[in-house]
């Protein structure tokens, strides 16, 4: 079946611009995360969603980011007023359940880029 | 700081040489996971290997897990040029996010 998708690959926005950053997980993955990874580091863990629970925000940088998961599937990153500090590529995965025991898979990324 | 933390940071070696890759956590786990990352894309699973476990095989890959020194190691055996890219353990308790280390960036030269 069809991995873990995102959209834009690429975006680049002027500082102070809010950007928009989708993920549509693998049907039937009731787990979905957002990472961040800036250049030649590892993975940073942004936000989690599990099913209809209230999501886990513990790796918000800022109030600027939010996010939001429609219907159990599709999310949307959202980040506010970005900075260039926000230049990164953001990765979205999915698993089936257990965020600490299933495979997480995940998504090309969207390298976004502010200038 | 980071869960996992691979050793080394960056690994060059000749094709069909083989490549070996170590991580290192500090609490307990439930399992561990290596992923592989091309060019700063998306990551892909590799293996996975429960604490309950020493060693698992996947074609080419090798992981050995020493839960007493907390460390895990990746062997690649008859490295390919395609080889080339950043691997990453995670560490998993069940419940808990994954943490991911920094990785190893290895390259394989033809």
């Amino acid at each position: 079946g069809a991995g873990v998708s995102q959209s834009p690959s690429n975006k680049v926005t002027e500082k102070g611009k809010d950007v928009e950053l989708r993920c549509d997980p693998i049907s039937g993955h009731t787990a979905l995360y957002w990472y961040r990874q800036s250049l030649g580091q590892g993975l940073e863990f942004l936000i989690y969603f599990q099913g209809n629970s209230a999501p886990d925000k513990s790796g918000l940088p800022s109030d600027r980011f939010s996010a939001e998961r429609t219907g159990g599937s599709v999310s949307t990153l959202t980040i506010q007023r970005t900075q260039q500090e926000d230049s990164a590529v953001y990765l979205c995965a999915s698993s089936l359940a257990n965020p600490g025991a299933d495979t997480q898979y995940f998504g090309p990324g969207t390298r976004l880029t502010v200038l | 700081s980071q869960q996992g933390e691979e050793d080394p940071q960056a690994l060059s070696i000749q094709e069909g040489e083989n490549a070996t890759m170590n991580c290192s956590y500090k609490t307990s786990i439930n399992n561990l996971q290596w992923y592989r990352q091309n060019s700063g894309r998306g990551l892909v699973h590799l293996i996975l290997i429960r604490s309950n476990e020493r060693e698992k095989h996947s074609g080419r890959l090798r992981v050995t897990l020493d839960t007493s020194k907390k460390s895990s190691s990746l062997l690649i055996t008859a490295s390919r040029a395609a080889d080339t890219a950043s691997y990453f353990c995670a560490t998993g308790n069940a419940g808990n996010m994954l943490t991911f280390g920094g990785g190893t960036r290895l390259m394989v030269k033809p």
